[in-house]
């Protein structure tokens, strides 16, 4: 069975853009989580999805924002960038929502200049 | 609060026994976990204990949870080069809503000498 894919895996935008990161969970998964990982900031829960609902978010602006999608995909969006975005961005996957076992995607390392 | 402490560093030798230690917050999470991340990579799910039990092994990886101090273990026997990472142990608690959160500890990166 294929593990979570993040697309893309790497990029680079300018303080201002928006960028959109996509992840598609493990088939069979409705969950979806995304985390933010930074050296100053370790890791950090932006939001968990489940059957195209947002069930939990963290503590971030409302520039960062995300959906999901019937088929368990999801994406999740940031607008007017700043430097600080710069982060490698996780999404996992589970088969329910809330206290089920968490497995990962490779990540997408995002740079903002 | 909701800070998941862990050591930062740890270094070993090849072919001894590393142990990375984890205190956590909530005693509501059911189960623990320890996750393993590579250089570039996300995080592999290693192993997990269930919050009833006090021991876990699997092959080489052994895990102690003591309820009491919130204290959690994790044990690698002959660690091994390819045991270089940062590990991160995880908690998953109920929120006041009703739902879970996953919080994740700080991270401790072994390196391991050969």
């Amino acid at each position: 069975k294929a593990g979570v894919t993040q697309t893309p895996r790497y990029l680079i935008k300018t303080r201002g853009q928006q960028v959109t990161l996509s992840c598609s969970p493990i088939s069979g998964h409705r969950s979806v989580s995304w985390y933010q990982q930074t050296p100053g900031q370790g890791l950090q829960f932006l939001f968990e999805y489940f059957s195209e609902t947002q069930r939990n978010k963290g503590n971030f602006p409302g520039r960062f924002s995300g959906r999901q999608f019937s088929n368990s995909r999801s994406e999740m969006n940031v607008s007017t960038l700043e430097l600080g975005d710069s982060a490698l961005y996780l999404c996992a996957s589970s088969l329910a929502a809330g206290a089920d076992t968490q497995y990962f995607g490779p990540g997408t390392r995002l740079t903002v200049l | 609060g909701e800070d998941v402490e862990q050591s930062l560093f740890l270094s070993v030798r090849e072919g001894d026994s590393s142990v990375i230690n984890c205190t956590y917050t909530d005693s509501s999470s059911t189960y623990l976990y320890w996750y393993k991340q590579e250089p570039g990579a996300g995080l592999q799910l290693l192993t997990y204990i269930f919050s009833n039990m006090d021991m876990k092994q699997d092959q080489r990886l052994t895990v102690l949870l003591n309820k009491k101090d919130k204290h959690l273990s994790l044990r690698i026997a002959d660690t091994q080069t390819g045991d270089s990472a940062i590990y991160f142990c995880a908690e998953c608690p109920s929120t006041t809503s009703g739902t879970y959160k996953y919080i994740f500890g700080t991270g401790t990166r072994l390196k391991v000498l050969a």
